[in-house]
Formats: structure tokens, sequence, C-alpha cells
């Protein structure tokens, strides 16, 4: 079954150091697989996805990310934090077989210290 | 345009009664999804609709909940007998026809059973 772990609960970062975000994901095929943010009393929003060819994928705010098939990961960076990034960070692995949902880690949830 | 919109934002209600979460979707789109974000869960598929297709339930966990969708567009959410463990962030999202397309989530519905 597909599944996806997001292994560090709370992250810490000061601002304007870097960050990276781990996501592993358990997936027989090609998986497709996104990251959401979620800001405080706000829904989800997406910051990138990655269906196929290049592996490292360009999103929003200055986000990116890297499939790394070997590794079975898909790690968000970003090279420099901003305070309004402090949010809850999700990775996520569209499900297969027809189905449509997605299946979410647990959640990151970012600090950004001054 | 418009996105996803959730009503309520917030629900109190008290243990055994029956609850309605409505979600109206982006104009449009034909898929729709329902997801519970709890903090002992993370977030949860809950049940999936495709056009006129049958909906795809495998992800509710009882018979206390159902879902329809009228029209093709607006949702609603039925939770019956409502229990403590009910107690969660009910997400809504949408989108196209295409599961390697953009899931767009609504604000969501805070329900809390007392």
């Amino acid at each position: 079954a597909q599944s996806v772990t997001q292994p560090d609960i709370h992250i810490t970062v000061s601002e304007g150091a870097s960050l990276e975000l781990r996501c592993n994901y358990s997936y027989g095929a090609t998986p497709y697989l996104f990251w959401y943010v979620q800001s405080p009393g706000q829904g989800l929003q997406l910051l990138l996805k990655y269906f196929s060819g290049d592996t490292l994928v360009q999103g929003i705010k200055g986000f990116e990310a890297e499939f790394k098939r070997s590794q079975s990961s898909f790690n968000l960076r970003k090279p420099s934090v901003h305070w309004s990034d402090a949010a809850e960070y999700f990775c996520a692995v569209g499900r297969g077989g027809g189905q449509g949902n997605l299946i979410f880690g647990k959640g990151t949830k970012l600090s950004v210290k001054p | 345009g418009a996105g996803v919109s959730q009503s309520p934002s917030n629900k109190v209600t008290e243990k055994g009664k029956d609850v309605e979460l409505r979600c109206d979707p982006i104009s449009g789109h034909t898929a729709l999804y329902w997801y519970r974000q709890s903090l002992g869960q993370g977030l949860e598929f809950l049940i999936y609709f495709q056009g006129n297709s049958a909906p795809d339930k495998s992800g509710l966990p009882s018979d206390r909940f159902s879902a329809e969708r009228t029209g093709g567009s607006v949702s609603t959410l039925t939770i019956q007998r409502t229990q403590q463990e009910d107690s969660a962030v009910y997400l809504c999202a949408s989108g196209t026809s295409s599961r390697t397309d953009t899931q767009y989530f609504g604000p969501g519905t805070r329900l809390t059973v007392l």
C-alpha cells in the first residue's frame, strides 16, 4: 500500500537559513508527488508537484523539491527561509489504480527564528 | 475566481447529534474529495466523487458517515450520531478529472463534539 513518511515532526530554522524538509514514500510504480503548505487557520496550498521528467521541480514561494527514485524521497528545499514560511508542510502521493485521492504524510511544522 | 468554500467554518455539537457539512467546489471541477484532519491521525481521505461515477467511499471510517453530491456540484458530508472522536477539521478539495492535477482545498470546517 502507498504511504508517505515525514520523519521530522517539528523543525526550527533561523530566518535566512536554508531549509530541507524530508519526505519518503512507498509506491510500486512511478509516483505522483506533491508538497502542500498549511498556514495557521488556512486550507492547504499546493507548493509544487512531480509527475515525470526533470527530477528537480520548482514551485511557488521559492521552494523546490528533488525526486530521487533510488532513495524513494521527495525532499523540499528552500535556500533562504523567510519568517512568513512558518507553517505546516505536507508531502503527499497520489493514490493509484484510478483513484484520485492523495495520501498524506503526518506533516512537518516549521518554525522560523528571527 | 472563487475558490472552494465550506460551511460552516465551525460547528459545535453534542454527542449523538447528526451534523451536515457543506462544500462548494470550484465551478467546472468534476472531482471532489473529502478529507479529515485530526491531531492524532493527520490528513485522512474520506470519500471521492468523480463526475457521474459511483463515489469511492473506501476512506469512510464507519457507516455513520455518508456524503452526497448533488448535480455534480455541491457536496454534503453527513455524520450521524456524532462521537467525540469525530472532532476534527473536515477539508474539502476539488479538481479536474485528471489524477495528476492539483487539488484545491477549502478552508475546512472545524467540528467539535462535546
